[in-house]
This record gives C-alpha cells, sequence and structure tokens, in this order.
C-alpha cells in the first residue's frame, strides 16, 4: 500500500499563475478531503468528496479555489489566479466510507506551496 | 469561537517527564475524538481515538474525554525525544459517510535529552 500520494512536494510559483495539486487516494478508499495547513490558522478542511461526489464545500475560500475527483483515483484541487495568501501546505486524505474509527484518515505528505 | 481550540505551545520538557495536552471543544454533538501526531514536513498521523467519555491507554498515552466539561486531553508518560511532534486533536459528530473531522491547532512539544 503506497499510501496517499500527493504531487508535486513543493510548489513555488508567482502571483496570478494557475495552481494544481494532485491526489491520489488509496484504493478502495471512498472518501477524499483536502485541507489546509498554516500556522495562524491550523489544518482547515476545504472541501471533501464521497463516491467521487462533493459533500461539502463550504471550507473552500474563494471562487479562486476549485476542487475535482472524476473518478475513485484521482483528485485535483486548483487556484486560479493564485495569491501569496494561498501559500500554505494543502493535504490530501482519504479513508473508508465505513470503520472511520481505528484508522482515522490517512494523509499524504502534503503540498507546500509558496506564491510570490 | 472556533469549534475546536487548542493552546499551540510550543511545550518544551525534559526526557522522562509527563506531558499533558488539551482541547475544548464548543460543539456538543461531537462523540469522536481523536489524536494525531505530525511529524515536520509530514502529515498527520493516527495516535489515538476514543468515543463518548472515558480513558483510553496505549502503552506510554492515556487519552481522556470529558463530555460534560468539552475538554479532551492527551497524556504521554516518560517522554522520549522521538517523542517530539506536533498533536492535533480532532473530532467528529458521527462515524458515517458525510461528515469530516475537524481538527485543533496543535501543539507542538520538544522533548530533550
Amino acid at each position: 500500500d503506497a499510501g496517499v500520494i500527493q504531487s508535486p512536494r513543493h510548489e513555488v510559483t508567482e502571483m496570478g499563475q494557475e495552481v494544481t495539486l494532485r491526489c491520489k487516494p488509496i484504493s478502495g478508499h471512498n472518501s477524499l478531503f483536502w485541507y489546509r495547513q498554516t500556522m495562524m490558522r491550523g489544518l482547515e478542511l476545504l472541501i471533501y468528496f464521497n463516491n467521487n461526489v462533493p459533500i461539502d464545500d463550504s471550507g473552500m475560500p474563494e471562487d479562486r479555489f476549485s476542487a475535482k475527483m472524476p473518478n475513485a483515483s484521482f483528485s485535483t484541487l486548483k487556484i486560479q489566479p493564485s495569491e501569496p495568501r494561498d501559500s500554505a501546505v494543502y493535504f490530501c486524505a482519504s479513508s473508508p466510507t465505513t470503520s472511520l474509527l481505528g484508522r482515522g484518515y490517512t494523509f499524504g505528505s502534503g503540498t507546500r506551496l509558496t506564491v510570490v | 469561537q472556533k469549534e475546536v481550540e487548542q493552546d499551540p505551545g510550543p511545550l518544551s520538557v525534559p526526557e522522562g517527564a509527563i506531558v499533558s495536552l488539551n482541547c475544548t471543544y464548543s460543539n456538543s454533538a461531537f462523540q469522536y475524538f481523536m489524536w494525531y501526531r505530525q511529524y515536520s514536513r509530514k502529515g498527520p498521523e493516527l495516535l489515538m481515538y476514543t468515543y463518548s467519555s472515558g480513558n483510553k491507554e496505549d502503552g506510554r498515552f492515556t487519552a481522556q474525554v470529558d463530555k460534560s466539561s468539552k475538554y479532551i486531553s492527551l497524556f504521554i508518560r516518560d517522554s522520549q525525544p522521538s517523542d517530539s511532534a506536533t498533536y492535533l486533536c480532532a473530532m467528529i459528530s458521527a462515524n458515517q459517510a458525510g461528515t469530516a473531522l475537524i481538527f485543533g491547532k496543535g501543539t507542538t512539544l520538544s522533548v530533550s535529552s
């Protein structure tokens, strides 16, 4: 089991550019979550999917943020246009729909985004 | 007020000390409580979980939940330098699809040898 795979690990981009973060969940996990982590705000839920369907996107900060899950093995988080305040570590996590307890969410290693 | 409050620290202790980490929350619907450990430049990993009120022990770690006070704790006995990490509490109202964990900001712990 390769775990949750995120790419890229690091991304430095200029303000105004489009940024796409990618996530491959663990095979068989039906729920996928995108979180953002900063020193000031901690780990914030942006959006989550269940069986590829977005369930709650109320944490998405602005219309500049969008997320898709075209199939069970892939999700993207896109920021267009990017701004310096979007600089953060973005985590993807997955979990089985059932049996949450005991295993919780499995997190990827994160994408460290810097917008200059 | 955020749903989950956690003192970010940092907390520095000598090796062998007993460590107490705490969170308070405001949503009385939370029923499942977890602690995650996050090493530098890594994703959080599940450390312990509890359901409703009570204690749970796993080796050197003990998790406590007091729902009447909306207060949860994680105790680490005989702390080791390898315990140096950020500890995040997390909670959820139901164990089902359509809900998501809400995290505290995390407490950074440093254990010196």
